[in-house]
């Protein structure tokens, strides 16, 4: 079946760049998401990205997809605080329910 | 709107009893999802409904777990008997159109804790 991967962990100071990395295994997704869940809270969608786009940009937010990688990253510019909680990657292909990662922990440094 | 509502946020129970979790998805909208979260497992879909109708159920872990969704705001996850390996947080989300439409909108979760 469809798989997502994401690294487990991630930590990086404040005001540096964050770039949190995905692959998937299915060459027919049609859109890929980012969901954010802060501490004791659901996942809320970040962004998400065509899969005919290349790269999509939203303030600080920018999404890479190398769709012939089958990888997808999210970069957060000037990292703060408040960022950090985990980030899921997901992707859909046709009528089917979202495939998510693991999640990845970002943890922000002051 | 509201949102996703959950209840209760969270549950201790013994093992061997009987739980009962709520959903009440967004008004309108024609998806509903059961996930369950562990750190060992992230996230897992258990069933999803489309129009009040299961539609699949093969991550449902055993026939402990069941769901039902008797109406359009209303769905129940229930576990019995409930084993400490049942310890996760459970979401409920919904969707307004099929199950791989739009953006998913997750309530708060029940965190349920098994001794």
């Amino acid at each position: 079946g469809e798989d997502v991967e994401q690294s487990l962990f991630l930590s990086v100071r404040e005001g540096d760049s964050s770039v949190i990395n995905c692959t998937y295994t299915d060459s027919s997704s049609t859109y890929l998401y980012w969901y954010k869940q802060e501490p004791g809270a659901g996942l809320q969608l970040l962004t998400y990205i065509f899969s005919n786009m290349d790269m999509k940009q939203d303030q600080r937010l920018t999404v890479l997809l190398n769709k012939k990688d089958k990888h997808l990253s999210l970069r957060i510019a000037d990292t703060q605080t408040g960022d950090s909680a985990i980030y899921f990657c997901a992707e859909v292909s046709g009528n089917t329910p979202l495939v998510f990662g693991k999640g990845t922990r970002l943890s922000v440094i002051a | 709107d509201a949102g996703v509502i959950q209840s209760p946020r969270h549950e201790v129970t013994e093992m061997g009893q009987e739980v009962t979790l709520r959903c009440k998805p967004i008004s309108g909208h024609n998806s509903l999802f059961w996930y369950r979260q562990t750190m060992m497992r992230g996230l897992e879909l258990l069933i999803y409904f489309n129009n009040n109708v299961p539609i699949d159920d093969s991550g449902m872990p055993e026939d402990r777990f069941s769901a039902k969704m008797p109406n359009a705001s209303f769905s129940t996850l229930k576990i019995q008997p409930s084993e400490p390996r049942d310890s996760a947080v459970y979401f409920c989300a919904s969707i307004l159109g099929g199950p791989g439409t739009g953006e998913l909108f997750f309530g708060e979760g029940s965190r349920l804790t098994v001794l």
